[in-house]
């Protein structure tokens, strides 16, 4: 199946810092999407970003299938971005999987 | 829009106790997964039904049975909890495209 690498797994900003998150893949896919984990375990939907470029906000994402890897930036970083961040890529209707995250804490 | 409701939110099994998690969907989803999250290991993949009347294994399948009841619901049953099981429990459905989650159920197994 899909090796996920995630880099780096922790990452520590002042507020207002700019971080950019990678994710690596092993294969081929048409499926990718970015996910937050908040403090208290709710994950939500970033990105749904195969190919190309999508900003929302201060973040945006950015993904090069034929070269396997996404990018998530996040600008002016503010308390309430800290938590895990997970990359999970897919080919088809298979199911996403899931890399091990990226702890964010962002400190005032 | 609910989206995607789980019950409970939180379990106390003793070790070979049974239950059922249960989950909901109100998105008109044709697929919908169970995973567990456990410290350091990220989102795991339990079972996952591509759609109704059709279910199979992920990754971790071992200790776990799945139903999915209709469109919108899809259940995971612990017939037999060992304290391995005790995790964090995510379903989820998705469209096409977008994968979204319920709030989680907090498992302990003692």
């Amino acid at each position: 199946g899909i090796q996920v690498e995630q880099s780096p797994p922790d990452l520590i900003l002042q507020e207002g810092a700019n971080s950019t998150l990678r994710c690596n893949f092993s294969d081929s896919v048409n499926n990718l999407q970015w996910f937050h984990q908040n403090p208290w375990g709710q994950l939500i939907n970033l990105f749904y970003i195969p190919s190309g470029t999508k900003q929302n906000g201060r973040l945006s994402a950015t993904t090069v299938a034929t070269e396997r890897y996404s990018l998530l930036y996040i600008s002016s970083s503010q308390t309430t971005d800290s938590g895990v961040y997970f990359c999970a890529p897919a080919l088809g209707n298979t199911p996403l999987v899931f890399g091990k995250g990226t702890r964010l804490s962002v400190i005032a | 829009n609910a989206g995607v409701t789980q019950t409970p939110k939180f379990q106390v099994l003793k070790t070979g106790q049974s239950m059922t998690l249960q989950c909901a969907q109100d998105m008109n989803h044709n697929s919908m997964y169970w995973y567990r999250q456990d410290p350091g290991m990220g989102l795991r993949l339990i079972y996952y039904s591509a759609s109704e009347g059709t279910t199979d294994k992920g990754e971790v399948p071992n200790g776990y049975n799945v139903s999915r009841l209709n469109k919108r619901e899809f259940s995971l049953r612990l017939e037999s909890a060992a304290p391995s099981q005790t995790s964090v429990y995510f379903c989820a459905s998705r469209n096409n495209e977008k994968l979204f989650f319920g709030s989680g159920t907090q498992l302990s197994v003692l």
